[in-house]
């Protein structure tokens, strides 16, 4: 079955620096991939997701990046802020009988600090 | 996007009782899931919740130990039977719009 693997565990960065988190995917057919951003004690919330025909998204200081070949997808925050801080998650999914199952990935502990 | 709805937020509840979990979103969907979250752990799927059929579990998970129903399209409910401290974890649906998930904000549940 699918298996999503992120990197890093964890990532410590000064306030204004970017953050970069990347994830790799198993099943070549899987074909979207969203990232949410869960802070402590809430819910996960998408922050962005990018679907198999597409290279490259931005929403203002968030982007994320995919690599079909490679099977590979990247998360790119810059100018980070304290309020950054949080765990991330990526996703993988496919298609199947008409919904997305997706697959999260073990998570990422971004912390900006001041 | 769905606004989703939980209840109950926590509980603390004896090993050998049996807990329902409700999730409620403001607009019609086909699809809902519910997740287990360990504290500092990633997200694992339960099963799907689809309307007007069987639920379908994920490896690991069984009907007899995690019952949902599914009765329409806004309502979902998970139970956790026979609990032991194992079970101790948080519990999220999510509803499904045309591709994203959007989730509800959990029941921290805490087995004795």
């Amino acid at each position: 079955g699918e298996n999503v693997e992120q990197h890093p565990s964890t990532l410590s960065v000064q306030e204004g620096d970017s953050a970069v988190i990347k994830c790799t995917y198993s099943d070549s057919a899987s074909n979207y991939f969203p990232w949410y951003k869960q802070e402590l004690g809430k819910r996960p919330q998408l922050i962005i997701d990018i679907r198999s025909n597409v290279g490259e998204k931005k929403d203002q200081r968030i982007a994320v990046t995919l690599n079909k070949t490679a099977k590979h997808f990247s998360l790119h925050i810059t100018e980070t802020q304290p309020e950054d801080s949080a765990v991330y998650f990526c996703a993988a999914s496919k298609l199947t009988g008409g919904y997305n199952k997706l697959i999260f990935g073990a998570g990422t502990r971004l912390a900006v600090h001041p | 996007s769905a606004v989703i709805s939980q209840k109950p937020s926590r509980d603390i509840c004896q090993r050998g009782t049996s807990l329902t979990i409700q999730c409620q979103v403001d607009s019609q969907v086909t699809m809902m899931f519910w997740y287990r979250q360990q504290p500092g752990q990633s997200l694992t799927l339960i099963a799907t919740a689809n309307q007007g059929s069987e639920a379908t579990y994920e490896s690991g998970f069984v009907i007899d130990k995690f019952p949902i129903s599914r009765p329409n399209l806004t309502f979902s409910t998970l139970t956790v039977s026979n609990m032991s401290p194992e079970d101790s974890s948080i519990y999220l649906c999510s509803a499904q719009g045309a591709e994203t998930q959007y989730f509800g904000p959990g029941t921290r549940l805490l087995v004795l």
